[in-house]
């Protein structure tokens, strides 16, 4: 098993870009989430999803944009890249939405100019 | 308002002795709690958790103490290793009053050898 797979590992925007980013599992978990981790905030939950078509928002959603079309991806979406935007992005995985452990992907570094 | 809290930035321990790393929570209906271990350029991963019906819970050198009328957890390494050293993150789960898992900011721990 890969685990949870991210990509790229590293990315820089300008302002006002657009991109993905991916998030692949292949362990059949139902549960994935997006969070950013910044220094001094530790990891701040962005969007999650408890299943194949559902997701909802986190503590931090705005600028990010979601979709679960299938069980093992779940892309995260920045519309319109801000410099407040950079960040470290992690995805994560569990098997369902109980206080189970979660695993985590290796982390995208995104920098905004 | 940081629902989980984890106060000392950074903590640094010798090997061999008790690394002791504490969180404190806000929220009583938390029902779950887990701690992450991280190293850099990498993602975090699961160290130990422990249940809201539980005082304590052990695995290892590692052991987990709550005591809910405080709204405190501590982390227990004993002994420490240099390859202990990383950032470790408190987070908590409330059960069936959400499905989002709520992180600390991370506390620094370096074992001197």
């Amino acid at each position: 098993n890969a685990g949870v797979t991210q990509t790229p590992k590293f990315q820089v925007l300008k302002t006002g870009q657009s991109m993905t980013l991916q998030c692949a599992q292949d362990m059949n978990h139902e549960y994935m989430s997006w969070y950013r981790q910044d220094p001094g905030m530790g990891l701040r939950l962005i969007h999650y999803s408890v299943g194949a078509g559902i997701t909802d928002q986190g503590e931090v959603p705005n600028g990010y944009n979601v979709s679960r079309s299938t069980t093992e991806d779940f892309p995260l979406r920045l519309l319109s890249a801000a410099p407040s935007q950079t960040s470290v992005y992690f995805c994560a995985s569990s098997q369902n939405t109980g206080g189970t452990e979660q695993f985590f992907g290796p982390g995208t570094r995104l920098t905004v100019l | 308002d940081q629902q989980v809290k984890q106060n000392s930035p950074s903590l640094s321990v010798q090997e061999g002795r008790i690394s002791i790393l504490n969180c404190d929570y806000t929220n009583s209906m938390f029902d779950y709690f887990l701690w992450y271990k991280k190293y850099p350029a990498e993602g975090p991963t699961f160290l130990i958790s422990i249940s809201s019906i539980k005082d304590k819970n052990e695995d290892g050198r590692f052991t987990v103490f709550l005591n809910k009328s405080a709204k405190h957890l501590s982390l227990h390494i004993v002994p420490s290793q240099p390859g202990d050293s990383a950032v470790y993150f408190c987070a908590a789960w409330p059960g069936e009053y959400g499905n989002k898992l709520v992180f600390g900011a991370g506390t620094i721990l370096r074992v001197k050898s």
